[in-house]
């Protein structure tokens, strides 16, 4: 079974650009979370999808956005990117919304899209 | 602001010893804890999770949680040079709307020395 695929792998923007990043959640899973991963910090986090609805946000700016689709995948879109926008920025699938994440509800990363921002 | 927190390390162990990872956590409502191993230019992947009071174990990986203390553990044994990665410590929170999110520490660097 593939596990959950991001596209692209890496990519180079400059100031003030827009960028869209793309999520394949694992077959069967039906949540989508993204999380930003600035060097040298953990994971942090941006947005919950759930049923093409956006379930939970972080503290991010408007300029963030994201959008799920009805086959479950998802696009993560960052406007006007700033230099510190640079990171690996990673999805994550579980089974389904209200449930704690543990068991078989836990949480599943993507290997990730790195974002430099020049 | 509900906040885990790591040591950064670099923790260095000889092979084959013990390696002791420690976290701590804001939130007293907090109930599901997680540790991930994270390889460098890599995504974190689960190694562990642990939801009661006590010891948990996994192979050659124990997961503790003391919830009066707010403190979760990790203890590898006959660490491998294989181990070095970043380790990050999570807990589960309640954002609303049957949403769950994942709050992560900054991860402690384990080296291994053969």
């Amino acid at each position: 079974d593939a596990g959950v695929t991001q596209s692209p792998t890496h990519l180079i923007k400059t100031r003030g650009q827009q960028v869209t990043l793309r999520c394949s959640p694992i077959s069967g899973h039906k949540s989508v979370s993204w999380y930003q991963q600035v060097l040298g910090q953990g994971p942090q986090f941006i947005f919950q999808y759930y049923e093409k609805e956006e379930r939970g946000r972080g503290n991010f700016p408007d300029r963030f956005s994201a959008r799920q689709f009805p086959n479950y995948s998802s696009e993560l879109n960052v406007n006007a990117l700033l230099l510190g926008d640079s990171a690996l920025y990673l999805c994550a699938s579980s089974l389904v919304l209200g449930q704690k994440l543990s068991g078989a509800n836990v949480l599943t990363f993507g290997a990730g899209s790195r974002l430099t921002v020049l | 602001q509900k906040e885990v927190e790591q040591n950064s390390g670099p923790l260095s162990v000889p092979e084959g010893a013990i390696a002791s990872l420690n976290c701590t956590y804001s939130d007293r409502g907090s109930q599901s804890f997680f540790w991930y191993r994270q390889y460098s230019g890599k995504s974190p992947e689960l190694i562990m999770s642990i939801y009661s009071n006590g010891d948990k174990e996994d192979g050659r990986f124990t997961a503790q949680l003391n919830k009066a203390s707010q403190y979760v553990s990790l203890l590898i044994r006959d660490s491998q040079p294989s181990d070095s990665a970043t380790y990050l410590c999570a807990e589960t929170l309640y954002s609303g709307a049957g949403s769950y999110q994942l709050t992560f520490g900054k991860g402690t660097k384990l080296s291994v020395i053969p």
